[in-house]
């Protein structure tokens, strides 16, 4: 069965400090990864994608993931943290055989001034 | 482009109401998602929908939930009647299909209080 862990809930930065996201993965195909954000009563916006084609992933608004399989990783950064980046984020690895999402369960990204 | 339209937003209901969402995927999307979001947690599917096949229900709890897509285009969640451990937040999303791609594209959800 596919998982992924998302090892913090909370994680608080300064603005225009580096931002790291971590996420470790289970899944016994190669995996297609995903990195969603979700800001207060809004719906998940995808911010990238690892589909095999490159270990690093870049994605929008200044976001990266790099996957390693060594490590079963697959962590979010950002160099430079913005105040709109405070949101919620969601890692998910797809099931290769059913499409089924199975998502983290979150964590909470707050950037202070 | 128009992303996945959700309506209402917001729905607030006693216990034992019915209660009812509605979905419009995006253009050409031929696969369509049900998803609950309690607080705190990540979304959980309920039903996926490939054209108007309900291909994944297996999670959708079927004495009081029920869904339709007819034509293959939109598609309705309906609780009836709804308890109170259905406060919650339901998303719609919908992709190409399955094989094509597997990425999914979400609507802004429901968030539904029951009382």
């Amino acid at each position: 069965a596919q998982s992924v862990t998302q090892l913090d809930s909370h994680v608080s930065v300064s603005e225009g400090t580096p931002v790291l996201l971590r996420c470790n993965y289970s899944s016994s195909y190669s995996p297609s990864l995903f990195w969603y954000v979700q800001h207060p009563n809004k719906g998940l916006q995808l911010l990238l994608k690892y589909t095999s084609a490159a270990t690093l992933v870049k994605g929008i608004n200044g976001f990266e993931a790099e996957f390693k399989k060594s490590e079963t990783s697959f962590h979010l950064t950002k160099p430079s943290a913005h105040m709109s980046d405070a949101a919620e984020y969601f890692c998910v690895v797809s099931d290769v055989e059913t499409y089924k999402y199975i998502f983290g369960t979150g964590t909470r990204l707050k950037v202070l001034a | 482009e128009a992303g996945v339209v959700q309506s209402p937003r917001y729905k607030i209901i006693e216990k034992k109401q019915p209660v009812a969402f509605w979905c419009n995927p995006i253009s050409g999307h031929n696969t369509l998602y049900w998803y609950r979001q309690n607080l705190g947690q990540g979304p959980e599917l309920l039903i996926r929908y490939e054209n108007e096949e309900a291909v994944d229900d297996s999670q959708l709890p079927k004495d009081r939930f029920s869904a339709e897509r007819l034509k293959g285009v939109d598609s309705t969640l309906k609780i009836q009647p709804a308890e109170l451990g259905d406060s919650a937040v339901y998303l719609c999303a919908s992709s190409l299909p399955s094989g094509v791609t597997d990425t999914q594209y979400f609507g802004p959800g429901t968030r539904l209080t029951v009382l």
